[in-house]
């Protein structure tokens, strides 16, 4: 089973600046991987698939890097609706595991 | 609009069994792989079942198998999940998630589900 750990756990970051979310596999996971955005009492909304390509809806400033091991989702410039939890989840091998969030809270 | 609605949670006790259905339109269901995702209060997610657009492939997660069933009804356009042998630890939402093909390989869930919460307590 791939292992996904994801850093930090909680990313305190002020209205108009940069976040930057780390996931991490235990084995490569190719580009087969998703970031989901979840907001409070809401469920999981996709946000970017195969590491890099936006979802239909999903504003340009979420952006997806990385293949392999290492992946990383930026916001460039965090608005008040971008404060939520995030999930990778790869999808390479079943089970297709997810990580255990990064919540990115206002500075 | 794709709209993925699940019902038939509540509360069971340990041992018990419980049958949860997704009720999906706006989009071809029997095209697309459909998956199971849970997750227990304040907790995070896992992935717990998926079946291809046919049925005839399905996949379980280690904390599931043997105990939960996965299904399809392609002439209702619904998804079930037969959970028996319930513990304590299946507590949690549980939502139902769209594939984005018709096979249960290499799948993201482009929609969800708003989820119905299982309470497993005695």
């Amino acid at each position: 089973e791939r292992v996904m750990t994801q850093s930090p756990a909680t990313l305190s970051v002020s209205p108009g600046e940069r976040a930057t979310l780390s996931c991490r596999a235990s084995q490569s996971v190719s580009s087969l991987l998703a970031w989901y955005q979840q907001r409070p009492g809401q469920a999981p909304r996709l946000l970017i698939y195969d590491a890099s390509t936006r979802a239909t809806g999903i504003p340009a400033r979420f952006s997806g890097s990385g293949s392999g091991t290492e992946f990383t989702l930026t916001i460039s410039s965090l608005q008040s609706e971008d404060f939520a939890v995030y999930y990778c989840q790869q999808y390479n091998n079943w089970p297709f595991s997810f990580g255990p969030g990064t919540k990115v809270d206002i500075k | 609009e794709v709209q993925l609605v699940e019902s038939g949670g509540g509360l069971g006790q340990p041992g018990g069994s419980r049958r949860l259905s997704c009720a999906a339109s706006g989009f071809t269901f029997s095209n697309y792989a459909m998956s199971w995702v849970r997750q227990a209060p304040g907790k995070g997610l896992e992935w717990v079942a998926g079946i291809g657009g046919s049925g005839g492939s399905t996949y379980y997660a280690d904390s599931v198998r043997g105990r939960f069933t996965i299904s399809r009804d392609n002439s209702k356009d619904t998804l079930y999940l037969q959970m028996n042998s319930l513990r304590v630890e299946d507590t949690a939402v549980y939502y139902c998630a769209k594939g984005n093909h018709i096979v249960v390989v290499a799948v993201y869930s482009d929609y969800w589900g708003q989820g119905t919460l299982v309470t497993v307590s005695s």
